[in-house]
C-alpha cells in the first residue's frame, strides 16, 4: 500500500462522541485524501488537502473536519459521531508531478457508529 | 459535474471465458479515467488509466480497456478470467482541476466461477 498507513484499522464508538483518524505517508506526496466507502456508493470524497495547511470540502464534507500540520499527516476528525458515518474510510495520496496521474490508497479504517 | 456509471452491481463469468466490467462516463472536457481494484480487506490497487492515445489500454494482470469516446465508455476486459480475479473493481473520473479529485462509480463485484 504504497508508504500510507491509516490508524486506527478498527474502531467502535458511540453516538456523539469525538473521532479522529490519522493518514500518514512516507512517499513525500503534495495531495492527500479522505474518503468513505458505502456499499452502493462506491467511494466519495470527503476533503482534500494539496499542501500543509492547505485544505478544501469534497462531495460529502458535513460533519467532518480535516487538518494537515506536517506533509506526512492528515487528519480527519468527526466531532460528534453519528451512525451515518459508519463506513470504511480510506486515505490516498498523489503527485502533481507525477504524470502517470495515479492515487495511490491505504488499507482502509473500518469506523462503527453504535 | 462528472459522473461515472458501472451498471451492473454484479459479473459472474466462468474461469477461463472472457471478461468485461462496464463502465460508462460523463465529464465536461477530455476525461482522464481509471480502473481501480479492491480485494477483501484491502484497499484499492491501481490496474490502468487512460490519458491519451491509444483506445486500448493495457494494465496490470492482463487486464486491458477500452476508450470509446462516441459511446463514453471505458469497459475493463480480459481474454480469460482467472478465480483470483474475483474482486471488486471500481472506475473512475478524473476531473482537469488541480486537485485531482477522481470520482469513482458505485462498484462491480466480479466472481470467477471455477
Amino acid at each position: 500500500d504504497a508508504g500510507i498507513t491509516q490508524s486506527p484499522r478498527h474502531k467502535v464508538t458511540e453516538t456523539g462522541t469525538p473521532v479522529t483518524l490519522r493518514c500518514h505517508q512516507t512517499e513525500n506526496h503534495r495531495y492527500m485524501y479522505w474518503y468513505r466507502q458505502d456499499p452502493g456508493h462506491g467511494l466519495r470524497l470527503i476533503h482534500y488537502s494539496y499542501g500543509v495547511k492547505d485544505t478544501d470540502k469534497g462531495e460529502v464534507s458535513d460533519g467532518y473536519s480535516v487538518s494537515r500540520s506536517k506533509t506526512e499527516d492528515f487528519l480527519l476528525t468527526l466531532e460528534s459521531a453519528t451512525s451515518s458515518q459508519t463506513s470504511v474510510y480510506f486515505c490516498a495520496i498523489s503527485d502533481p508531478s507525477d504524470s502517470l496521474h495515479e492515487q495511490f490508497f491505504g488499507p482502509g479504517t473500518r469506523l462503527t457508529v453504535l | 459535474a462528472q459522473s461515472v456509471a458501472q451498471p451492473e452491481d454484479q459479473v459472474n463469468v466462468a474461469e477461463g471465458n472472457p471478461l468485461t466490467v462496464k463502465c460508462t462516463y460523463s465529464v465536461s472536457g477530455n476525461p482522464y479515467l481509471f480502473w481501480y481494484v479492491q480485494y477483501p480487506n484491502r484497499g484499492l490497487q491501481f490496474l490502468l488509466k487512460y490519458i491519451t492515445g491509444d483506445n486500448l489500454v493495457k494494465g496490470s494482470y492482463g487486464f486491458e480497456a477500452e476508450f470509446n469516446k462516441s459511446q463514453t465508455s471505458f469497459h475493463l476486459k480480459k481474454p480469460s478470467a482467472l478465480v483470483s480475479d474475483s474482486a471488486l473493481y471500481f472506475c473512475a473520473v478524473r476531473d482537469t482541476g488541480s486537485a485531482r479529485q477522481l470520482t469513482f462509480g458505485s462498484g462491480t463485484q466480479l466472481t470467477v466461477l471455477p
